[in-house]
């Protein structure tokens, strides 16, 4: 089945920084997916975005399909973005990155 | 933006209690349901895909006698997880959604503590 990679496992940030959170995957996928599971376990769906580009507010994510890498930027970070990002896939079911869990610092 | 309903949020009983975990899709029409687990700081693992009025599909090593699933209207599918023991603590998650173009929408997740 599809392998999904996520960079870097853990990231600490002062608050204010910018960062980017990467996503690799083995395979051709046709949905693809960003979240931000908060501390008590809620996954907030941040982006669907099987390829191309996409902007809310301060986040932004890309995805290159062809190259099988989607890529999360998080700017002027804020103490509440503390969480486990999950990237998540679709080719034949559903795979869930490792995470990268960011913890920022005020 | 799309609601999923999932309860009870938390649960906590004593070993060999069979636990019934509710997921609604609460305005849309959800053609499939996945249930999905979570250990401590781990991510999350798919369980089993639920399609409206078929049986569910199982990912290997998951028991489908001890995780029984019935997805019997396009709105709730539920899971039961059957004479519970301890090392089925765990935090369990429903997703739903209408295609695969689409992008799945989670429940809050059931925390389940087995005694």
């Amino acid at each position: 089945g599809i392998q999904v990679e996520q960079s870097p496992p853990d990231l600490i940030l002062q608050e204010g920084a910018n960062s980017t959170l990467r996503c690799n995957f083995s395979d051709s996928v046709n949905n693809l997916q960003w979240f931000h599971q908060n501390p008590w376990g809620q996954l907030i769906n941040l982006f669907y975005i099987p390829s191309g580009t996409k902007q809310n507010g301060r986040l932004s994510a890309t995805t290159v399909a062809t190259e099988r890498y989607s890529l999360l930027y998080i700017s002027s970070s804020q103490t509440t973005d503390s969480g486990v990002y999950f990237c998540a896939v679709y080719g034949q079911n559903f795979v869930f990155g490792p995470g990268t869990r960011l913890s920022v610092l005020p | 933006g799309a609601v999923v309903s999932q309860h009870p949020s938390w649960v906590i009983c004593k070993s060999g209690t069979s636990v019934k975990i509710e997921c609604r899709s609460l305005d849309f029409q959800a053609t499939t349901m996945f249930w999905y687990r979570q250990f401590p700081k781990q991510s999350l693992m798919l369980m089993a895909t639920s399609n409206e009025g078929s049986k569910a599909t199982y990912e290997q090593g998951v028991e489908k006698d001890k995780f029984l699933i019935n997805h019997a209207s396009l709105t709730l599918s539920t899971l039961t997880v059957t004479s519970a023991h301890p090392e089925d603590s765990s935090f369990y998650i429903c997703s739903a959604w209408g295609n695969s173009n689409q992008p799945q929408h989670f429940g809050d997740g059931t925390r389940l503590s087995i005694l």
